[in-house]
């Protein structure tokens, strides 16, 4: 079974410049989040979707970013305009109902932001 | 915000040996989770242990749960070289605790390195 795929795996941008990241969750999982993980900390929950509804996006800071989940499957986070404190790893995870949100997440390999 | 709390933020162990981590968090819980993270895996989920249960074994792995203190530890036996990596608690909150929804807020994670 294929895991979360995300790309791209790296992104080195200018401050300023707009960028976007992808996720394609686990086949069938209707749940999806994006969180933000900064150097030596722990992941930090941006936004959850259940199906193409965002019911969770309380921590989405919402002046630069933005994420979509068009049919329900993939989804998309964009920054812009990125800036220096946005450099971290954006990781996209799935979870399927039948277990709920309240069970295991899966974890893509993430997407490493360098804004210089 | 970061609910759990990791300690110790490091730890070195030869290889054999047993390693324990301890995870303490603020909010009453549904459940408690631990991932680990390496950097060619990604987070990866290894255990759940829910708020009625006391301790829970997997493989090499055991957990224990103690509510009343608000804390959790995880117990890596006879370590490998391959378990050296950084490992998180994460926490679900329970529905009437007032921590809002439920998301997954993970701690600062132990870095643990295991020497062969």
């Amino acid at each position: 079974e294929a895991g979360v795929v995300q790309s791209p795996r790296y992104k080195i941008i200018e401050k300023k410049q707009p960028v976007a990241f992808w996720c394609n969750p686990i086949s069938g999982h209707n749940t999806l989040y994006w969180y933000r993980q900064n150097l030596g900390q722990g992941p930090e929950l941006l936004i959850r979707y259940e199906n193409e509804e965002a019911v969770d996006d309380s921590q989405l800071p919402k002046d630069r970013f933005s994420a979509e989940r068009l049919k329900g499957v993939d989804s998309t986070l964009k920054i812009q305009p990125a800036e220096l404190g946005d450099s971290a790893v954006y990781l996209c995870a799935s979870s399927s109902r039948e277990t709920g949100s309240y069970n295991e997440q899966f974890f893509g390999p993430g997407t490493r932001l360098t804004v210089l | 915000s970061q609910q759990g709390e990791e300690d110790p933020q490091a730890l070195s162990i030869q290889e054999g040996e047993n390693a324990t981590m301890n995870c303490s968090y603020k909010t009453s819980i549904n459940n408690l989770q631990w991932y680990r993270q390496n950097s060619g895996r990604g987070l990866v989920h290894l255990i759940l242990i829910r708020s009625n249960e006391r301790e829970k074994h997997s493989g090499r792995l055991r957990v224990t749960l103690d509510t009343s203190k608000k804390s959790s530890s995880l117990l890596i036996t006879a370590s490998r070289a391959a378990d050296t990596a950084s490992y998180f608690c994460a926490t679900v909150p329970s529905a009437n605790s007032g921590a809002g929804s439920y998301q997954l807020t993970f701690g600062k994670g132990t870095k643990l390195s295991v020497i062969p």
